[in-house]
């Protein structure tokens, strides 16, 4: 039962143009949400959060927005850049065992800019 | 900044194999993590501890297993490898096992069972 759920699996924009990367969750007991970029043949970096009692964070270039009534977070890159291709995934926080919270990650979206 | 670090960035095993795969981390981290990534899948959870000695399975346990004797190391054996194993492995680390803490990953394993 997949939680996190990102249904594009890439996404080509045009350099300038803006980038708007989706995801949903079904969990409604999440409150903490991340996107991580990872370029190939590296580990994936912490790109910018959000907590559930908040609707949007800034973060330069980056803004992630949140839709709980929906269900849905986007992460929006403005203006893109080249160096922004890579693959984006969203990330809920979840309780795991022994009292533990840890991730679950959404497949990823392949972010493609075209120069 | 944290530092994840994981020894091997390629590895190539042949079926059957007894394969371990280590990290380190440099921060005194509670939680440490192992994911494996394939592609159209993202990244599945495959076990996870709290503490030394502690671990707990993921989602994806199966044919795996781990050890964490010391806290800033975690281990990640394939007992029996296996051609369906093959696959980018990535170990991570959080600050403490409570709350809403951001993950800090290694550069992964490309792991190849021939």
């Amino acid at each position: 039962d997949q939680q996190v759920k990102q249904n594009s699996p890439s996404l080509s924009v045009q350099e300038g143009r803006i980038s708007i990367l989706n995801c949903d969750y079904t969990n409604s007991m999440f409150d903490y949400f991340l996107w991580y970029k990872k370029y190939p043949a590296e580990g994936p970096t912490f790109l910018i959060s959000i907590s559930s009692i908040k609707d949007k964070n800034e973060d330069g270039r980056f803004t992630v927005f949140l839709n709980k009534s929906a269900k849905h977070l986007s992460l929006h890159i403005v203006p893109s850049q080249p160096g922004d291709s890579a693959v984006y995934f969203c990330a809920a926080n979840r309780p795991l065992g022994g009292g533990a919270d840890g991730l679950t990650f959404g497949k990823g979206t392949h972010l493609i800019i075209q120069p | 900044d944290v530092k994840v670090t994981q020894s091997s960035r390629y590895l190539v095993k042949r079926t059957g194999e007894k394969v371990f795969l280590e990290c380190v981390q440099d921060m005194d981290h509670e939680n440490m993590f192992w994911y494996r990534q394939d592609p159209g899948l993202g990244l599945r959870l495959i076990y996870f501890s709290y503490d030394v000695k502690m671990k707990e399975k993921g989602d994806i346990p199966e044919g795996y297993s781990v050890s964490r004797e010391k806290k800033e190391r975690f281990s990640l054996i394939l007992e029996s490898a296996s051609t369906n194993q093959t696959s980018m492995y990535l170990c991570a680390s959080s600050l403490t096992r409570f709350g809403n803490e951001k993950l800090f990953f290694g550069s992964g394993t490309q792991l190849s069972v021939l």
